[in-house]
């Protein structure tokens, strides 16, 4: 059965850095998505994108957050300069449509050190 | 703005028993679906059920089932005949216009022996 993976599983990082959270949706997917999960909070939602853009995104999705698709089956989440309050799960999510079941990644645990 | 509120942080339920899990919403909008997912310990998370809410039958899969109650804006999740490997924890979610899901807080489900 296709499923979304993420790459790496466990992500560790200096405060200030630069990280690159990657992703494989499933392939006749065109809606990815990505959402986090600070420790013992709410999962939230970032960022969708469908055709090569930003379709929708949240207040937390600021000027550090980028996302690429950079080739045809990787979708990238990118934090320009880490901070503490970035240290989180991150999930990405996949769906065929917009309507459609979104399909979730296990995640990558980002810590900022 | 929309939101999710779960108000059962954690519940346990004897295997082969049932157990019902609570989650409430608003929002403005008529036209939503509500989901549940499900977070095992591996963390991946996985759909168990949708209700659309212009549907007034509920939802139902296998051994799960929804009490949707749309005046109420209420949504629970009922689980029959609970199996060890039920336990997890579990998500209500919103999804109005736009692709973007609101969760509620999640319920840790225990299942014993």
């Amino acid at each position: 059965e296709p499923e979304v993976t993420q790459t790496p599983s466990h992500q560790v990082t200096q405060m200030g850095q630069e990280v690159i959270l990657r992703c494989v949706p499933i392939s006749n997917h065109l809606y990815f998505y990505w959402y986090r999960q600070i420790l013992g909070q709410k999962v939230e939602f970032l960022v969708s994108f469908y055709n090569n853009e930003i379709s929708e995104k949240s207040e937390i999705f600021d000027d550090q957050f980028s996302v690429e698709r950079p080739d045809g089956s990787n979708f990238t989440l990118k934090i320009r300069s880490t901070k503490l309050e970035d240290s989180a799960m991150y999930f990405c999510a996949s769906s065929r449509d917009s309507d459609n079941e979104q399909f979730f990644g296990p995640g990558t645990r980002l810590t900022v050190l | 703005a929309q939101t999710v509120t779960q108000s059962q942080p954690e519940m346990s339920v004897q295997e082969a028993e049932t157990v019902t899990l609570s989650c409430t919403y608003d929002t403005s909008e008529s036209d939503y679906y509500l989901f549940w997912y499900k977070q095992p310990p591996s963390r991946q998370m996985i759909l168990v059920i949708r209700q659309e809410a212009y549907k007034q039958q509920n939802a139902t899969e296998n051994r799960f089932s929804v009490n949707f109650q749309k005046a109420a804006k209420s949504f629970s999740l009922k689980i029959s005949d609970s199996q060890l490997g039920d336990a997890a924890m579990y998500f209500c979610a919103l999804r109005t216009s736009g692709s973007r899901l609101t969760f509620g807080e999640g319920t840790q489900l225990t299942v014993n022996p």
